[in-house]
């Protein structure tokens, strides 16, 4: 079957750069947004949340930041590595009953050594 | 760490035939969904259970059935599989807060 990776807009860096993976989101009653990583063959990997009454939140090596006059996310990722090649998904959640996550269609980053 | 199980990685049927795919977790979870995956479409919620034997459906709940006897296993069902239900299975598992933790995927292939 086709790789999830195909159609996907793709982000290239080299080794030791830093990548800035960017998502819009569509609802701006949303107050919960995630990011996974997909690699190749495999199910998507927490990276990390933010709820919308924080505007950056830091990781081990990422840092996610909220842009709620724009609705825009972003994931930065420090001095990536090879191992950092795959999907990434962000997804947004409105704290409203049984509301389920609304995914983005994803962006394929490649890193070269 | 959580574990989310799915218990075949890849499976090749026939049309016409009936499906399960079997997923459970480890760590005593209330909810649980089940994704297809497809390029181009990204992740589509299929059906998804806040407690057992409860099921709500998703975006695209036709074709497909599920079941949630028990707490900790939830199964996905084509009563009669078609070629366009060819795709990658994600089953998820959640607690109150919002972050699903997704097993290795299920790749079905309806010849």
């Amino acid at each position: 079957g086709e790789s999830v990776g195909l159609h996907l807009p793709t982000l290239s860096v080299q080794e030791g750069d830093n990548s800035i993976i960017n998502c819009a989101y569509s609802n701006s009653a949303s107050d919960y947004f995630i990011w996974y990583k997909q690699e190749s063959g495999k199910g998507p990997q927490f990276i990390i949340d933010i709820r919308s009454n924080m505007d950056k939140r830091q990781g081990q090596r990422v840092t996610v930041l909220l842009n709620k006059t724009v609705k825009h996310l972003s994931l930065q990722i420090a001095a990536t590595q090879p191992g950092d090649s795959a999907v990434y998904f962000c997804a947004e959640n409105i704290n409203s009953g049984y509301s389920t996550l609304t995914f983005g269609k994803g962006t394929m980053l490649l890193v070269s050594p | 760490d959580v574990k989310v199980t799915q218990s075949s990685r890849y499976l090749v049927k026939r049309t016409g035939e009936k499906v399960f795919l079997e997923c459970v977790q480890d760590m005593d979870h209330e909810n649980m969904f089940w994704y297809r995956q497809d390029p181009g479409l990204g992740l589509r919620l299929i059906y998804f259970s806040y407690d057992v034997k409860m099921k709500e459906k998703g975006d695209i709940p036709e074709g497909y059935s599920v079941s949630r006897e028990k707490k900790e296993r939830f199964s996905l069902i084509l009563e009669s599989a078609s070629t366009n239900q060819t795709s990658m299975y994600l089953c998820a598992s959640s607690f109150g807060e919002r972050k699903l933790f997704f097993g290795e995927g299920s790749r079905l292939t309806v010849l």
